[in-house]
């Protein structure tokens, strides 16, 4: 079956700790996806990368990194940096990254402050 | 001013009423507008992906564009108990590579 995994489902993030958020598709899209899902503010755009080792900023990229070494996989971490990071995080890919190309959605990675 | 707004609601309605979600937005530019369904805890799935002006119809759902009045309609016919979830609308360029979403509206069908 096709789709988006990410893991892990929730999380849990000491105070001055780095924690990686992991999404893997097997749908062959070429274009991935993080936003950060707030109560009220909707879908906000972390980072995202259309094609392999290469990515760009969204709208709230700071505290965040990302990586793309494989077609397959777009992890995120949150860094320390990041004062707020309580929030529910969301990957998506599309085919290409083309505006008529819509979104597909993991089923998300919740992230709480211990 | 936000680029998309959409009401938060919630929005209650009983079985099988017709339900009418929209969203306005402030840049003409926007050509492909698309509708999600996001359950508690979930990701969001696509319902409807439309392309300018026009209706799009898929089983209960009917998807309405007017970009003369910067406003889009998603339409549930016969609601059920499981269509109960966030509904949130989305839209982009036509060159573009960025989503814009609405904030999303929590819709309720009561059995």
């Amino acid at each position: 079956d096709g789709g988006i995994t990410q893991s892990p489902k929730y999380l849990f993030r000491k105070e001055g700790q780095n924690v990686t958020l992991s999404c893997e598709q097997n749908l062959n899209h070429d274009a991935m996806y993080w936003y950060r899902q707030d109560p009220g503010q909707g879908l906000r755009l972390i980072y995202y990368s259309q094609i392999v080792n290469d990515f760009q900023k969204g709208d709230i990229a700071e505290g965040y990194s990302v990586s793309r070494e494989k077609k397959e996989s777009f992890p995120l971490t949150v860094t320390s940096a990041q004062k707020n990071p309580t929030a529910f995080y969301l990957c998506a890919s599309s085919i290409d990254g083309r505006g008529y190309q819509p979104q597909h959605f993991g089923d998300g990675t919740r992230l709480s402050i211990l | 001013q936000k680029e998309v707004e959409q009401d938060p609601g919630p929005l209650s309605v009983p079985e099988g009423a017709i339900v009418s979600l929209n969203c306005t937005y402030s840049n003409s530019a926007f050509q492909y507008f698309m509708w999600y369904r996001q359950y508690s805890r979930k990701g969001p799935e696509l319902l409807m992906y439309t392309y300018s002006s026009g209706n799009k119809e898929d089983g209960r759902f009917t998807a309405q564009v007017d970009k003369s009045s910067k406003y889009i309609s998603l339409f549930i016919r016969d609601s059920q108990p499981s269509d109960s979830a966030t509904y949130l609308c989305a839209m982009i360029y036509h060159d573009g590579n960025q989503f814009y979403f609405g904030t999303g509206t929590s819709l309720t069908v009561i059995p």
